[in-house]
């Protein structure tokens, strides 16, 4: 089966700072990962997805992710953490189902940005 | 163009009452999607609809019916709601439904109370 979990369910950075969020996966089969953001009160919206094309993703907001099979890794970076990035990150797996195919999802990570 | 829209926005039940949710796309989607959101539980699969006419189950069935109405509209349905299913519900739609890397689109999301 294939899953994900994610790293420290609150991480806190300060505003100018290093953003990284861990994601690890667990899958028998080349996986298809995403990351999606929540800000409060919303629903989720896509960042990246990793699609096989290359291992450095680069997604909306200056975010970025690296497909790293050795360590079945996508962790999220950012070089510099702004306070509209306080938000929920979610990282995610495609698998397939009936007919269709289906994300499964991690925890969830609050991302909260120190002035 | 609207994207995925959901309701009511909020909604209080009593034990046993019953509601549907609903959820419509303007997207031309194939697949749409029933979440539920709980604190610490990140997003679990309710029901999906690979094309109209057809559903499946997904990871937390019991408790919830989902009808494909049409291409747009996907609802989901409480016969008779309890206080576990206190939840904040998002519908998602994605793409042709036969990719792999298909990008779902969130709703803003239903929060519902059962007392």
């Amino acid at each position: 089966a294939q899953s994900v979990t994610q790293l420290g369910s609150h991480v806190s950075v300060s505003e100018g700072a290093l953003v990284l969020l861990r994601c690890n996966y667990s899958s028998s089969v080349p996986p298809y990962l995403f990351w999606y953001v929540q800000y409060p009160n919303q629903g989720l919206q896509l960042l990246l997805k990793y699609t096989s094309a290359a291992t450095l993703v680069k997604g909306i907001n200056g975010f970025e992710a690296e497909f790293k099979k050795s360590e079945t890794s996508f962790h999220l970076t950012k070089p510099s953490a702004h306070m509209s990035d306080a938000a929920e990150y979610f990282c995610a797996v495609s698998r397939s189902g009936a007919g269709s195919y289906q994300l499964t999802f991690g925890k969830g990570t609050k991302l909260s940005v120190i002035p | 163009n609207a994207g995925v829209t959901q309701t009511p926005k909020f909604q209080v039940l009593k034990t046993g009452q019953s509601m549907t949710l609903q959820c419509a796309q303007d997207m031309n989607h194939n697949s749409m999607y029933w979440y539920r959101q709980d604190p610490g539980m990140g997003l679990r699969l309710i029901y999906y609809s690979a094309s109209e006419g057809t559903t499946d189950k997904g990871e937390v069935p019991n408790g919830y019916n989902v009808s494909r109405l049409n291409k747009r509209e996907f609802s989901l349905r409480l016969e008779s709601a309890a206080p576990s299913q206190t939840s904040v519900y998002f519908c998602a739609s994605g793409g042709t439904g036969t990719a792999i890397t298909d990008t779902q689109y969130f709703g803003p999301g239903t929060r519902l109370t059962v007392l």
